[in-house]
């Protein structure tokens, strides 16, 4: 099963500040990434697929990039209704597609 | 407007069965691959199981295999998630999630709100 770590597992960031959110991988998944934004209480909202492609209605502010094992998640000017927890998926190499352990985004 | 409502959800004892249900609309249900993700409370996200667009294959993680059965009724457009043999640990938020693509992206761009299944005695 291939394991996904995320880092930091807390960032706090004030509003207008850029936030990089990492993901690696236990083994090489291409760019078969995905990321994902859930808010307390509400179900997880597609950002970007294969590694770097926003999602349909995803602002431009958020941008997804890397390959292989190593991954990152930029949001280049947070705005208030960014801050969330954020999950990196794989899907290369399934069953199970897995999911990183997430990164709370804060306000600091 | 796609939707996805699941229900079924409760309380039930260690050892019990539930059935989940998740109901869609707003998109050609048959054409797409369905998954459950489930997320215990203060906890990530896990995968649960997959299902293809026909039905044809599921899809389950160790975890639940032998366990839970997922199946779909397209004439219905309805998802669902036998669960059998329930234990503490199987406590969560289940969520029912659509397939970006047609041609099986395994990613998910649209989520139901979520549905508590809670394992007690």
């Amino acid at each position: 099963e291939i394991v996904m770590t995320q880092s930091p597992a807390t960032l706090s960031v004030s509003p207008g500040e850029r936030a990089t959110l990492s993901c690696r991988v236990s083994q090489s998944v291409s760019s078969n990434l995905a990321w994902y934004q859930q808010k307390p209480g509400q179900a997880p909202r597609l950002l970007i697929y294969d590694a770097s492609t926003r999602a349909t209605g995803i602002p431009a502010r958020f941008s997804g990039s890397g390959s292989g094992t190593e991954f990152t998640l930029t949001i280049s000017s947070l705005q208030s209704e960014d801050f969330a927890v954020y999950y990196c998926q794989q899907y290369n190499n399934w069953p199970p597609l897995t999911f990183g352990g997430g990164t709370n985004v804060e306000i600091k | 407007e796609v939707q996805l409502v699941e229900s079924g959800g409760g309380l039930v004892q260690p050892g019990g069965s539930l059935r989940l249900s998740c109901a869609a609309s707003g998109f050609t249900f048959s054409s797409y691959a369905m998954t459950w993700v489930r997320q215990a409370p203060g906890k990530g996200l896990e995968w649960v199981s997959g299902i293809s667009g026909s039905g044809d294959n599921t899809f389950h993680a160790d975890s639940v295999k032998g366990r839970f059965t997922t199946s779909r009724d397209n004439s219905k457009n309805t998802l669902y998630l036998q669960m059998n043999s329930l234990r503490a640990e199987d406590t969560a938020v289940y969520y029912c999630a659509k397939d970006r693509d047609r041609g099986l992206s395994l990613n998910f761009d649209y989520w139901g709100q979520g549905t508590l299944v809670t394992v007690s005695s």
